[in-house]
């Protein structure tokens, strides 16, 4: 079973900002949140990643809540091409590559 | 810097028949990760290589068996397939995990859509 929870989809108008949870309500102490998006027909894309603090990127800025059991994805100013499935996996700090991919959200930007 | 490539990009199969996937991992990685994703679903891990040795494994039969060559690539080898197994076969490259630093992110191909009838 997937350590992440998120809706299976959500919509956002052209140009305002997108903001997609996930709860991982069983994170431990050592595990990282990581975002990566899929756009249709192609490979998922590395977006952020995150510990305990907020993260900012040039592509999006990650809100980890205080106690980690949740977290928020934002993309500022959304464009018709940030249509994907987005994906918030838990990961852990040392070696770990069985990461557990949940059904992800399905982010539709509107014109 | 080229990133990661896959080749064929796709493939048809009958049952029965074995098929080799090709990986080309990004510049200046050494490790790298197969994974099977069914239509409307996220990646599913099927293996790791590094050192050309597979590291760790996910729940896929011994159908599934891999290899890593020197340079880094990789392929992914199934035999007798099944129906089941039509998929996009995804690889993904990174740096050896260091547990002194965050997990390197995964960088993705654009796969190889796999069908088989």
């Amino acid at each position: 079973d997937a350590k992440t929870t998120q809706p299976p989809s959500m919509d956002c108008a052209e140009g305002r900002a997108a903001n997609l949870p996930c709860n991982h309500s069983t994170i431990s102490g050592n595990e990282y949140v990581y975002w990566y998006r899929q756009i249709h027909s192609q490979g998922p894309q590395y977006i952020i990643h995150g510990l305990k603090n907020n993260e900012t990127n040039e592509m999006a800025s990650l809100i980890i809540t205080e106690d980690r059991k949740s977290s928020t994805l934002i993309l500022p100013h959304a464009t018709l091409r940030d249509t994907a499935v987005y994906y918030c996996i838990v990961r852990f700090m040392d070696s770990n590559y069985q990461l557990i991919w949940g059904a992800g959200t399905k982010l539709i930007i509107k014109p | 810097d080229a990133g990661v490539t896959q080749s064929p990009t796709h493939l048809i199969k009958t049952r029965g028949q074995q098929v080799t996937l090709r990986c080309s991992p990004k510049s200046g990685h050494d490790t790298v990760s197969w994974y099977q994703q069914a239509l409307g679903q996220g990646p599913q891990f099927i293996f790791q290589y590094y050192e050309e040795e597979e590291r760790q494994r996910g729940n896929f039969p011994d159908r599934f068996s891999g290899h890593q060559f020197p340079n880094y690539s990789s392929e992914l080898n199934v035999n007798a397939l099944l129906l089941g197994d039509s998929a996009l076969y995804l690889c993904a490259s990174s740096l050896k995990e260091d547990r002194f630093r965050p997990p390197s992110p995964l960088h993705f191909g654009n796969g190889t859509r796999l069908t088989v009838t």
